[in-house]
């Protein structure tokens, strides 16, 4: 496996299920991000992680969890989302947070 | 809040003709980087840029950081089919913590 790899490719959860987003990179970068992609709205960058911290929760809601449990991995748990959560969900890392980001493939979460 | 501001939004062109767009802002960027995304993956970084005036060529791409750090700039020459795609750029914040901004997007369609 090469690159930033993300699990499930898809995912499709009713309002009152718990789940979870799993990425892994294989670049050995120290800084990790989760994104949110709505059509027509610009990125949104909803956490990071340097050196396996939580640098910045950008004001997202408590229903959105995530983990890093090292520097290679990173999740989001979800819980009771709203049909609006629905998007593309990017997990990106970096070697440093001022490098371009390499993203992940995304999931496509689908909140009925 | 800082916010980038892309043109075209979306754009129709023939194969093998020239692509020009861009990306400006109100504020400073330390950095400028731009992405392709196809339909179903995540942003592949293209360019980056990291000082004014810098001008860097990717094969037929070529992108310009702006004098002012306001502005930058992407050009494509010699469109051709599998150029399709949305490009996003992006700006690295001067102020607060180290994080990219992404813009909305230019969508690009090409005609064979």
């Amino acid at each position: 496996e090469t690159g930033v790899t993300q699990t499930p490719r898809h995912l499709v959860m009713g309002m009152t299920n718990k789940k979870s987003l799993k990425c892994e990179q294989h670049l050995g970068h120290n800084a990790m991000y989760w994104y949110k992609q709505s059509a027509k709205k610009p990125l949104e960058l909803m956490f990071v992680y340097s050196l396996e911290e939580r640098v910045e929760n950008n004001s997202v809601p408590s229903r959105f969890s995530p983990e890093c449990p090292n520097s290679s991995h990173l999740f989001l748990h979800l819980h009771t989302l709203q049909p609006e959560d629905s998007a593309l969900y990017l997990c990106a890392s970096s070697q440093d947070r001022a490098y371009g980001y390499t993203f992940g493939s995304g999931t496509r979460l689908t909140v009925v | 809040g800082q916010q980038l501001n892309q043109s075209p939004q979306s754009m129709f062109i023939q194969e093998g003709e020239d692509v020009s767009m861009n990306c400006t802002s109100s504020s400073i960027f330390n950095t400028w980087l731009w992405y392709k995304q196809d339909p179903g993956e995540g942003p592949v970084l293209l360019i980056a840029l990291y000082k004014a005036g810098e001008l860097t060529s990717n094969g037929r791409l070529t992108a310009q950081f702006g004098t002012t750090r306001k502005d930058s700039f992407l050009n494509i020459s010699a469109s051709i089919p599998s150029d399709v795609g949305i490009y996003f750029c992006a700006g690295l914040t001067t102020s607060g913590t180290y994080k990219y901004i992404f813009g909305t997007g230019t969508r690009l369609k090409v005609l064979a």
